[in-house]
């Protein structure tokens, strides 16, 4: 069965720090990789894709992918109260996206 | 572009009752998927669907549940009967293409709660 785990959290930061959010996966053939943010009472939307290995960076947002550790990341740069939600990754390889529990992270002013 | 539009945003029910959720997606999407969230299982695929055909249907928890596409912009899950145990956030999403590589673009869900 393919799994995606997440730590759940709450990961919390001071704002102006960098937020690490980490994410393993268990499907070797999985191709696609994303990140979502859910604000607390609303739907995911998307805020990062990645689908090579290495870094891809945007804004204050950086996704980095290790398909030989299984592993994606997401680091968040000056991060602000305003980024507090619940990150979930997602991964893609075959019929069907698998998303993570999701990571809650809270920026405290 | 209005997005992906379920509805209702609520809907309460008692046990037994059919519920039907119903979601538009974004025209030009090819690929419909609905899923439901709960605080102990997160995020689960229910059903996708490609070009309005069912590709899979695998999360689809048992017959009470079952889901139609009859055309490009419509989509229903349906429960009949209903359980308290069904009571959760149910999210229908839409991506451009056919596969699962492509980003989901999701509508703001209904809250149902079984009574």
């Amino acid at each position: 069965q393919k799994e995606v785990e997440q730590n759940s959290g709450p990961l919390s930061v001071p704002e102006g720090a960098i937020a690490s959010l980490n994410c393993t996966y268990s499907d070797r053939g999985s191709q696609s990789f994303f990140w979502y943010r859910q604000y607390s009472g609303k739907s995911p939307e998307l805020i990062m894709s990645i689908y090579s290995n290495g870094d891809k960076e945007d804004g204050r947002f950086t996704a980095q992918l290790n398909k030989a550790s299984q592993y994606v990341s997401l680091l968040i740069r000056d991060s602000q109260p305003s980024d507090s939600a619940t990150y979930l990754c997602a991964v893609s390889g075959g019929q069907n996206f698998v998303f993570g529990p999701g990571t809650r992270l809270s920026v405290l002013p | 572009d209005a997005g992906v539009i379920q509805s209702p945003r609520h809907e309460v029910t008692e046990m037994g009752q059919e519920v039907t959720l119903r979601c538009k997606p974004i025209s030009g999407h090819n690929s419909l998927f609905w899923y439901r969230q709960t605080m102990m299982r997160g995020l689960e695929l229910l059903i996708y669907f490609n070009n309005n055909v069912p590709i899979d249907d695998s999360g689809m928890p048992e017959d009470r549940f079952s889901a139609k596409m009859p055309n490009a912009s419509f989509s229903t899950l349906k429960i009949q009967p209903s359980e308290p145990r069904d009571s959760a956030v149910y999210f229908c999403a839409s991506s451009l293409g056919g596969g699962t590589n492509e980003k989901l673009f999701f509508g703001s869900g209904t809250q149902l709660s079984v009574l």
